[in-house]
Formats: structure tokens, sequence, C-alpha cells
């Protein structure tokens, strides 16, 4: 059964700050997706990676994909408050990780 | 077309009581899967369509749960004889085929079973 493991679950940190959320899957996967949430909201979409070595970047989020190692990450550059949410990242047919919830702090 | 359609939006509903949500996905989009998000929770996969065939169903469902998308549009999902643990948020994502400019989710529909 595929699992998704997204570490840290928690994550809080202050403005101007670099951090990284990682996500770990369990089976062979050529396509991983990344999610933003904010509280009672729905989910949308950040990032769709669609092969190995991939890399998106959009404003301070940047997202990569190794699929050898079954590992994606979302780095946060320069952090500012805007960006907390709780972050998802979803594997193949969409099945999703626990979240990351970040908070960022003045 | 605006996005994906979900209705209603709450729904508050006594204990075995049978509930239906709808979902209308983007016109174009061939893939509608539902999940199902409690709170602190990622969304947790409950089945997913091709068109108008349902392609996988997970089997953590009871049998109370049931869903359709008869015209390969528009998607129902029906619980029966609701329970408190069924409270949750109901959320509903359409792609084309493949998934490869990603998905995009409806609001939801929030179920609080009383």
């Amino acid at each position: 059964e595929l699992k998704v493991e997204q570490n840290p679950l928690f994550l809080s940190m202050q403005e101007g700050k670099n951090y990284t959320i990682y996500c770990n899957y369990s089976t062979t996967s050529d396509r991983l997706y990344w999610y933003r949430q904010d509280p009672g909201k729905s989910l949308e979409s950040l990032f769709v990676l669609l092969s190995n070595g991939a890399v998106k970047q959009e404003g301070r989020l940047m997202a990569s994909l190794d699929t050898k190692a079954r590992l994606s990450t979302l780095h946060i550059t320069a952090a500012v408050h805007d960006l907390s949410a709780t972050y998802f990242c979803a594997v193949d047919d969409m099945r999703f990780g626990a979240g990351t919830r970040l908070t960022v702090k003045p | 077309d605006t996005g994906v359609s979900q209705d209603p939006r709450h729904k508050i509903t006594k204990r075995g009581q049978n509930v239906t949500f709808r979902c209308d996905p983007i016109s174009e989009h061939n893939r509608l899967y539902w999940y199902r998000q409690t709170l602190g929770q990622g969304p947790e996969f409950l089945t997913y369509f091709q068109n108008e065939a349902q392609l996988e169903k997970s089997r953590l469902l009871s049998d109370r749960f049931s869903a359709e998308r008869p015209k390969g549009s528009f998607s129902t999902l029906e619980i029966q004889r609701t329970e408190q643990g069924d409270s949750a948020m109901y959320l509903c994502a359409s792609s084309p085929t493949g998934g490869v400019g990603g998905y995009t989710f409806g609001s939801g529909t929030r179920l609080t079973v009383v």
C-alpha cells in the first residue's frame, strides 16, 4: 500500500528564514503534487512535478522531485507571514501526506 | 466555467439519516476524485472516476458510502445511515486524464452529524 510521509508535521519559523519540507513516498511514482490549504478553505494547487529531477519555483517556494530516492522537497526562502498555511504533497493517483502546518512569525 | 462546484456547502443531519452531495467538475475534465478530510488531517481518498467508470474505491469505505457519475459529468456521493464519525469535510477534485496539469479542488461540503 502506498504511504506518503511528510516531515515535519508542524513548523514554526521566523520571517526571513529558510526551511525545507520533505515528502517521502513508498512506491515508485513519476509525478508528485504540492498543495496549499488555508484554514477552513479548500486545497490550492502549487506545483506539479512530472519527472525525476524536476524543479519548479514560484515566488518564495521551490519544489523538487527525486524519483529514485522517492523524495520531494518544498523549500521556503525568506519566509513571510502570508506563507502560513498547511502544505500537502500527493503522489500519483492523488494519495496525500498528512500535511505540514507552517506558521511564520514576525 | 469557473471551477469545481460542490453543493451544498454545509449540511447538518441527524444520525441515521441519508445524505447526498453533488460535485460538478470542470467540464472538460475526465477524472473526478472524492476525499474526506477531518480537522488536522490530510485528505483521505474515497473513490475516483474516469469519465463514468468508477475505477477505484477505498477499502476504508464502508458499504454505507456510494458514489456515481452517471454521464461522466457531475458526480454524487451518498452516505446512508450517517454516523457521528462521518462528520468531516468532503472534497471533490477534477483533472484532465493523467493529471498532468494538476487537480482542481472544489470548496467542499462540510457535514455535521448530530
